[in-house]
């Protein structure tokens, strides 16, 4: 089983700040996505293959990375970005998520 | 505008039986492979299961082989988990997923305990 490992697992960002939260995974993965859970909410994707945006997402959101460690950034923080955000692999069943990173508003 | 809405959940006692759906709309349903994801109190997502377009092929997680069945219809557009033999490390939330896994239902709440 892939394990994917995020961190960190809680951060607190101010508005137009610069964000990174990055997700490695214990063998190589073809490419990672991410999800976007707000409290009470269920799960929306918010990047695919990588570095793509889903529908809907804003531009100041990126995705990178390769092999065994990706990242997903903000760029600039905005207050409704605060949420719990998650990397998931599809390289290997079982499809494995990570633990989360909870982005809190300072 | 795509939909999922699950159902069936609810308080079961531990060994007992229960059976989730999840109503699809809004895409043509057997075009698409889907997923069954849960999410314990306070805890992370899990997937559980997989099935294929036509439902020849199914994927299960380890912890939840030969207790949980998923399946589909495609004529009504339904995506089923059957889940025997509970047990209180089930209790979660247990979402129906799309294709990979780019729509989620809302959820719904499974929780076993005598």
């Amino acid at each position: 089983e892939i394990v994917l490992t995020q961190s960190p697992t809680t951060m607190a960002a101010s508005p137009g700040e610069k964000v990174t939260i990055t997700c490695r995974a214990s063998s190589s993965v073809s490419y990672m996505y991410w999800y976007q859970q707000k409290s009470g909410a269920s799960p929306k994707l918010w990047i695919y293959d990588t570095s793509k945006l889903a529908s809907g997402v804003p531009n100041r959101f990126s995705g990178s990375g390769s092999g065994t460690s990706y990242s997903l950034t903000f760029n600039p923080m905005e207050t409704e970005d605060a949420a719990t955000y998650y990397c998931q692999q599809w390289t290997s069943i079982p499809w494995t998520f990570g633990g989360g990173t909870k982005l809190e508003l300072k | 505008e795509v939909q999922l809405v699950e159902s069936g959940g609810g308080l079961v006692q531990p060994g007992r039986s229960l059976k989730l759906s999840c109503a699809a709309s809004g895409f043509t349903y057997s075009h698409y492979i889907m997923a069954w994801v849960r999410q314990a109190p306070t805890k992370g997502l899990e997937w559980v299961a997989t099935i294929t377009t036509g439902g020849d092929n199914t994927y299960y997680r380890n912890s939840v082989k030969g207790r949980f069945t998923i399946s589909r219809d495609n004529a009504e557009n339904t995506l089923y988990l059957q889940i025997d033999n509970l047990r209180s490390d089930d209790t979660a939330t247990y979402y129906c997923a799309k294709g990979y896994f780019d729509y989620w239902g809302q959820g719904v709440m499974v929780t076993v305990s005598s």
